[in-house]
């Protein structure tokens, strides 16, 4: 099992609140990802990284910020969290390799709740 | 923009019936990949295929890369209710991996 950790695992949080997601991977890599999934659906990709000080939006517009200071740490923050917001967000990395691309590693996830 | 296309949203077997599940790209990949989401889980990587024509099997698993590299399928032959989950693909093209939707696999009561 990958070494890929998200706190808070679940979060209720009412509209208008600030709120940060933390993701952490012990495996040294170098490449990170922020995913949106409402449940049973398609993946979202909203911010990935290909390592520090790197940061790259994904195809899903999102209001979302994220930054990468450490190799091993990819928080995600919401300035001003919305009902629209409300959804499972996933946290995945991999290996950087400039010719292919490397199986993902995902965290267990946070399941967020804007009321 | 590029695009991985996967077929059937959902499938619906009894337990003990086969499954598959396609994925077509627009482009031609580099790889595919396929993970596995169970109810309430995340995706868990099951395979990578890179090979023209490569086939791959795991137990009642066969995983499949098309000729020309833009199609790829899974099937499991004789299911059972382990394998209830989402199956994604993902394609690499570009150094990036797209996914496709996934496939539900649901077993009837």
């Amino acid at each position: 099992e990958a070494d890929i950790y998200q706190t808070p695992r679940y979060l209720v949080i009412g509209t208008g609140k600030k709120i940060t997601l933390e993701c952490s991977q012990t495996m040294g890599h170098d490449k990170m990802y922020w995913y949106q999934q409402d449940p049973g659906m398609e993946l979202h990709l909203i911010h990935y990284s290909y390592g520090v000080n790197s940061t790259e939006k994904g195809d899903l517009s999102s209001e979302s910020t994220v930054s990468r200071i450490r190799t091993e740490h990819f928080p995600l923050t919401l300035e001003s969290a919305r009902p629209s917001h409300t959804s499972q967000y996933l946290c995945a990395s991999s290996w950087n390799n400039p010719f292919s691309s490397y199986e993902q590693y995902f965290g267990p996830g946070t399941r967020l709740t804007v009321t | 923009g590029q695009q991985v296309m996967q077929i059937p949203q959902y499938q619906h077997v009894q337990e003990g019936e086969d499954f598959t599940t396609y994925c077509n790209s627009s482009t031609t990949l580099s790889n595919i990949q396929w993970y596995k989401q169970r109810p309430g889980g995340h995706p868990v990587f099951l395979i990578q295929l890179v090979k023209s024509g490569e086939v791959k099997k795991q137990k009642r698993l066969t995983f499949q890369f098309g000729e020309a590299k833009k199609n790829s399928s899974l099937h499991i032959t004789a299911t059972q209710t382990t394998d209830v989950g989402t199956y994604f693909c993902a394609g690499g093209s570009n150094y990036q991996l797209i996914w496709g939707a996934g496939t539900k696999l649901i077993i009837k009561p």
